[in-house]
């Protein structure tokens, strides 16, 4: 089974600064995706950014954008200019692109992120 | 642009009552997946349909069931209601006709067990 684990409980970044969220995940698989999710006070999902494992190039969205390094396993978050309103929680996911590719997420224990203004 | 619509938003019952919670996918989405969200936890997937049949099955107890219905609504059932089903249940919905089969979220059901 794939695990993902997010070894920050906890970070804080200062407003305008960049901060970098860590993720690792196990797999066997050599074919997957894995995405960042932000959950507001809301508790709302909300997709981030997400990277296929067969793309070398890592993904940005704006000012997210990502480190996916296959071989270790890692798939970091980059937060750059952050604002007030990035303060979440942060998820880490995993999912497998077998068969038709309608698997489930994997989910990593999260990163609650503090913006300081 | 239309999103999941879960009902209800919030629900409170009592110890070994039952709970039904729905979900209405984006049209034109074939599969949804429920997922479980502990306080302070990650989502936990609990089961997928995809064309109306069982999918997937995750960390569901046997005290759940669900079904996803001809018109591609799902309803999950939640019988002998503990005080540990507490949580945030979430659906999400998704098409094999988008990049990366991407799962969008509804906004969630809140139960909260008493």
């Amino acid at each position: 089974a794939q695990t993902v684990t997010q070894s920050q409980p906890e970070m804080s970044v200062q407003e305008a600064e960049t901060v970098t969220l860590s993720c690792t995940y196990d797999t066997s698989e050599s074919d997957y995706y894995l995405f960042w999710y932000k959950q507001p006070p809301s508790r709302q999902m909300i997709l981030v950014i997400r990277q296929e494992a067969y793309k070398q190039q890592n993904a940005t969205e704006n000012r997210f954008s990502v480190n996916f390094q296959k071989a270790a396993k890692s798939f970091s978050l980059k937060i750059s200019d952050s604002q007030l309103g990035d303060a979440a929680m942060y998820f880490c996911a995993y999912r497998s692109a077998r068969g038709s590719g309608n698997t489930p997420l994997v989910f990593g224990k999260g990163t609650r992120l503090s913006v300081i203004a | 642009a239309a999103g999941v619509i879960q009902s209800p938003r919030h629900l409170i019952k009592e110890k070994r009552e039952t709970a039904t919670l729905k979900c209405y996918p984006i049209p034109r989405h074939d599969t949804v997946y429920w997922y479980q969200q502990g306080p302070g936890q990650d989502p936990q997937f609990l089961i997928s349909f995809y064309e109306k049949m069982q999918s997937d099955k995750g960390s569901i107890p046997d005290r759940f069931s669900a079904q996803q219905f001809s018109d591609y609504h799902s309803e999950l059932n939640m019988s002998s209601l503990e005080l540990g089903d507490s949580a945030l249940y979430f659906c999400a919905s998704s098409a094999q006709s988008l990049d990366y089969n991407e799962q969008f979220f509804g906004p969630g059901t809140r139960l909260t067990v008493l």
